[in-house]
């Protein structure tokens, strides 16, 4: 079955530039989170999108940072005028959020390079 | 705020049990979860422990104590697909079910 699709896989970016990064989850799941990874680190909350509106948004590291949620599906990540500190992967990951165990399933991510 | 310590490598022979730790200090949480993630890949969800005790999914199970802030992962009959990262996570006592991350474990499976 369909996971969580996220698009690019790969971004190269020159520093300053504006860049968008893409979140299709699973079908039905109501919430959506997106992280960050840096290099051989954990993973680094973001956001999260219940539906269409975000309640949390205390992860976003600077007003650079900024995303929204359409139809209740697609998730889009923008970070502009980019620092080569934001190099890293983007991930997101969806879930029935009423459940329990809240698993969440995690897209394979976009590795964000900031020359 | 919310902490979670793991070892950062592990070594292991195929075969063997191997036992990864995550302490954690947190104000207050509504479960452990763990994550394998390959390299380059996404992050899968492995186990969860709501309550104190051992939750037992095939050749892996994880365990639980809320006094002694302490939980671990057990994987047992090592193959060599298991090298992988894994992940302890908090899952925040709010309504938001975000999820705090460790630093993960890198678990190298020698034959």
């Amino acid at each position: 079955g369909a996971g969580v699709s996220q698009s690019p896989s790969n971004k190269v970016t020159e520093k300053g530039k504006d860049v968008e990064l893409r979140c299709d989850p699973i079908s039905g799941h109501t919430a959506l989170y997106w992280y960050r990874q840096s290099l051989g680190q954990g993973l680094e909350f973001l956001i999260y999108f219940q539906g269409n509106s975000a309640p949390d948004k205390s992860g976003l590291p600077s007003d650079r940072f900024s995303a929204e949620r359409t139809g209740g599906s697609v998730s889009t990540l923008t970070i502009q005028r980019t620092q080569q500190e934001d190099s890293a992967v983007y991930l997101c990951a969806s879930s029935f959020r009423d459940r329990a165990k809240n698993i969440q399933y995690f897209g394979a991510g976009t590795r964000l390079s900031v020359l | 705020g919310q902490s979670l310590e793991q070892p950062s490598e592990v070594t292991a022979v195929e075969g063997a049990i191997v036992q990864i730790n995550c302490t954690y200090q947190t104000s207050g949480f509504y479960g452990l979860s763990w994550y394998q993630q390959h390299d380059g890949g996404a992050p899968t969800f492995l186990s969860y422990n709501a309550l104190d005790g051992l939750e037992e999914t095939g050749r892996f199970s994880s365990f639980l104590s809320r006094s002694d802030s302490y939980g671990y992962l057990l994987l047992q009959e090592l193959q060599m697909k298991d090298s992988a990262s894994y992940f302890c996570a908090v899952r925040e006592a709010s309504n938001t079910g975000k999820l705090i991350f460790g630093q993960g474990t890198t678990l190298q499976v020698k034959p």
